[in-house]
Formats: structure tokens, C-alpha cells, sequence
């Protein structure tokens, strides 16, 4: 079984330049998230999806949005970037159990720069 | 809100050292407890977790106790190896929640 896949793993982009991350989850997984990860801040949550409803936001400002497909792969997009935006972003899908424990799992990351 | 706190590294060890990662958490209601590794230029990968008090996660080697009492998940292997080297993540999430929060991350380095 394919665990989550990240595309594109590395980039560059300049200031004021905006991006968009792709995410595919586990098959199965209908519960998608994104988290930054930076030195400084270490592991935030940015919003997560399911069933192409966005359920859950993070402490970001609004040029980070998100959206999922009825295929529950999803992407993030970052509008007018910010040297401050340079991070790991990771992806990471469950499947919904209903349960406690619903297991959180992580693709590689993109590793964004900006410059 | 939620909340994480773990030991600040880094920690450095000998190959077959004991190694323990202190966590306690702040949490309403019965949140689930995971501890997660990443190994340098990779993801997060889940190296075990807990869904209710007393419960023991373990995997590898590792092994963490869900201790609702002292609200702590602490980190514990026996004998580390130098492959053991990595930053090791203590995380929580409210129950049937999928929004995790994480502790600062603990950096382990171990030395042949």
C-alpha cells in the first residue's frame, strides 16, 4: 500500500510569488491535514480536510488556503510568499474509524525556500 | 488548549544506553498520545501510540505508558542503537480529532 505522496519535494520561489503544494492520501484515507514545520516554530497545524470540507484551521494568516478533491487528494496554496514561509510542509491522512486513535500518517514533505 | 511539553535536548548517548524522553501534556477530556520519529531530510514516521490511560504503546524497542494521573507519555528503549539517532516528537489529539499537537521535538544522537 502507497503511503501519503508529496509533490514537489523541493522548491524555490521568489517573494510575492505563490505556490501550490499536491498531497495523495493512503488509499482510503478521506481525512487529509497539512502541517508547517520550521526551526523556529517547530510543528504547526495548518487546516484539515474531509470529504472536500475543510473541518479544521490552524493559526495562519489567509494567504494559506487549502482544498480537497472527491478523490480526497488534496492541495495547499501560499499566495504572496514571505521569506517567513521557507519550511518543511507535510501532509499527513487518516481514515476515519470514529474511533479514539485515529492514526495520523505523514508523507516526506515539500521543502519550500524562499527567497 | 492543548498542549505538549517535552524534554529539551539534545541527548546524547552511547550505543546500548538507556534512553528516556520526558512528555506531559495538557488535554480536556481523553485525547490519544503518540510519539513520532524523523530521521534527518524525512517525514514524521509514527513509532507508537496510546488511546486511553494505562495503555503501553511499543514498537522497535520503544516503549511509553499513557499515565493519566501524571498526564505524561514518556519515552523509553533499553538499549539504543546508532540507527536510533533521529528527533523524536511526542504529539497529542482529542479524541476522534485528527488535528495533532506537537512537543518542540527532542534531538537524539547516539555514538558507537
Amino acid at each position: 500500500k502507497a503511503g501519503v505522496t508529496q509533490t514537489p519535494r523541493y522548491l524555490i520561489k521568489t517573494r510575492g510569488q505563490q505556490v501550490t503544494l499536491s498531497c495523495s492520501p493512503i488509499s482510503g484515507h478521506r481525512s487529509v491535514s497539512w502541517y508547517q514545520q520550521t526551526p523556529g516554530q517547530g510543528l504547526q497545524f495548518l487546516f484539515e480536510y474531509f470529504s472536500e470540507t475543510q473541518r479544521n484551521k490552524g493559526n495562519f494568516p489567509g494567504r494559506f488556503s487549502g482544498r480537497q478533491f472527491s478523490n480526497s487528494r488534496s492541495e495547499m496554496n501560499v499566495s504572496t510568499l514571505e521569506l517567513g514561509d521557507s519550511a518543511l510542509y507535510l501532509c499527513a491522512s487518516s481514515y476515519e474509524t470514529g474511533y479514539a486513535g485515529n492514526t495520523i500518517y505523514f508523507g516526506e514533505g515539500s521543502w519550500l525556500t524562499v527567497v | 488548549g492543548d498542549s505538549v511539553t517535552q524534554m529539551e535536548g539534545p541527548v546524547t548517548l552511547s550505543e546500548e544506553a538507556f534512553l528516556t524522553i520526558n512528555c506531559t501534556y495538557t488535554a480536556t477530556g481523553y485525547p490519544s498520545l503518540f510519539w513520532y520519529v524523523q530521521y534527518p531530510g524525512e517525514g514524521l514516521q509514527l513509532l507508537l501510540k496510546a488511546t486511553k490511560a494505562d495503555d503501553k504503546g511499543s514498537n522497535k524497542g520503544f516503549e511509553a505508558t499513557y499515565r493519566k494521573e501524571t498526564t505524561s507519555f514518556h519515552l523509553e528503549k533499553g538499549s539504543v542503537q546508532v540507527s536510533d539517532s533521529a528527533v523524536y516528537f511526542c504529539a497529542l489529539s482529542p479524541y476522534n480529532d485528527y488535528k495533532l499537537s506537537f512537543g518542540a521535538g527532542t534531538t537524539v544522537t547516539v555514538r558507537a
